[in-house]
């Protein structure tokens, strides 16, 4: 069974703190994404990787950054956290060109 | 144009219907297929593959027309766990492999 885990179910933040997400997933997937989901927008892609070390921009990447340096994690970095941040986050998994599986996503609040 | 449409409904069925969902997409080029479904506050969680021939898997059925270029996801014998979100998802490798989310459609089955 795949398993894709995030660090944290929910989480409130200050404004202007640096927030890190995680996720760690077990199936040695090449492919990672976080998404943000927000009522009445869907999934909007903000980054994703193909491999340790790399990664691309997705559709909404403005004030976030990313990191990869096992094939197991990828970490989504907000650097000044901003209240139009406050958003569900979603980490992904997938081989090349499969479907993808979504840890259970992470609550942010930003106040 | 979007890359992949829904109906976003609702879709307000009786228990025992059958209901059906169709995801037109824009790239002729797409070459896998999936349909997701989605509770709330809940992370999208694969249902079923999409392939050439149709495939059924108990009481849903998915279908693919490559000429129209849409899919379908039919649910026969609606059940109240039913209600969710369904998202229809497509992948293409032209210029770079690219996922693509519809916005997904709402159905509520009441008894």
């Amino acid at each position: 069974d795949v398993k894709v885990t995030q660090s944290s179910r929910y989480l409130v933040k200050r404004t202007g703190e640096k927030v890190f997400l995680e996720c760690v997933q077990d199936m040695d997937h090449e492919n990672m994404f976080w998404y943000r989901q927000d009522p009445g927008l869907g999934l909007r892609l903000i980054y994703f990787s193909y491999d340790v070390k790399m990664k691309e921009k997705g559709d909404i990447p403005e004030g976030y950054s990313v990191s990869r340096e096992k094939k197991e994690r990828f970490s989504l970095i907000l650097e000044s956290a901003s209240t139009n941040q406050t958003s569900m986050y979603l980490c992904a998994s997938s081989f090349l060109n499969s479907e993808q599986y979504f840890g259970p996503g992470t609550r942010l609040t930003v106040t | 144009r979007k890359e992949v449409e829904q109906d976003p409904g609702p879709f307000n069925v009786p228990e025992g219907a059958t209901v059906a969902f169709n995801c037109t997409y824009s790239n002729s080029a797409s070459q896998s297929f999936f349909w997701y479904r989605q509770d709330c506050r809940k992370e999208p969680k694969l249902l079923m593959s999409v392939y050439s021939s149709g495939n059924e898997d108990g009481r849903f059925t998915a279908q693919l027309n490559r000429a129209s270029q849409y899919i379908s996801l039919l649910i026969r014998d609606s059940k109240l766990s039913d209600s969710a979100t369904y998202l229809c998802v497509v992948i293409s490798n032209t210029g770079g492999f690219k996922t693509i989310f519809g916005a997904g459609t709402r159905l509520f089955v009441k008894a």
